[in-house]
């Protein structure tokens, strides 16, 4: 069965700090997908990242980062000089196509990143 | 039109009202889905619908009943529900291709007293 795990429950730093959020998964599949999302206070959950597992390409957009490594069944995120808008709750998800077009999503149990000012 | 939206934000109800959720998408997206979140936990699949037809019902309890009446529209009715039902509930939608990602609505708030 596939799993996400994501080890750290709640992260708390000062406001430009670098962080790093963990992310673990498993799956028997060879071919997957693995994302990212944001979920701020608001409730709407937030697209980050599509990471498909024959691109082991790391990524930056702006002040965030992935890393994803194959090897070690991870893919982490990192986010450069944090502000305090960045505060949410982020999920990492696997994701198996099981029907036509249609895909479930398996989320880790979120990481609450709180940035003080 | 980039955005899947929810009605209404907020519900409340009591045991043995009926009421509906509704979530629509105009992008174009064949694949729509209703998950489940409470409080500090990450979302749960409940029911997809692919090209008009459910495709996963992950054991949901018939309280709940799903209906895609065409591609745009996902309607989740509700029926003799539960205190514990009460939840923050998230419809999603996402191209025909199968890999993307997925699209989030802002969700309803659902309280059952």
């Amino acid at each position: 069965a596939q799993k996400v795990t994501q080890a750290q429950t709640e992260i708390s730093v000062v406001e430009k700090e670098d962080v790093t959020l963990d992310c673990v998964y498993e799956t028997r599949d060879t071919t997957y997908y693995l994302f990212w999302y944001k979920q701020p206070p608001s409730g709407e959950l937030v697209f980050l990242i599509r990471r498909n597992s024959f691109d082991e390409q790391n990524e930056i957009s702006g002040r965030y980062s992935w890393n994803f490594q194959k090897s070690t069944s991870s893919f982490n995120f990192t986010i450069t000089a944090s502000q305090v808008v960045d505060s949410a709750v982020y999920f990492c998800a696997l994701s198996e196509e099981v029907r036509r077009g249609a895909q479930k999503l398996v989320f880790g149990q979120g990481t609450r990143l709180t940035i003080n000012p | 039109d980039t955005e899947v939206t929810q009605t209404p934000k907020h519900l409340v109800m009591g045991m043995t009202n009926k009421k509906s959720l509704k979530c629509e998408q105009h992008m174009g997206h064949r694949a729509m889905y209703w998950y489940k979140q409470k409080a500090k936990k990450p979302p749960e699949l409940m029911f997809v619908y692919s090209y008009e037809k459910l495709s996963i019902n992950e054991s949901v309890p018939s309280r709940f009943s799903p209906e895609c009446p065409n591609s745009s529209l996902l309607n989740l009715h509700l029926h003799a529900l539960q205190p514990e039902d009460s939840a923050l509930y998230l419809c999603a939608s996402s191209p025909p291709r199968g890999a993307d990602e997925q699209f989030f609505g802002p969700g309803t708030r659902l309280t059952v007293l």
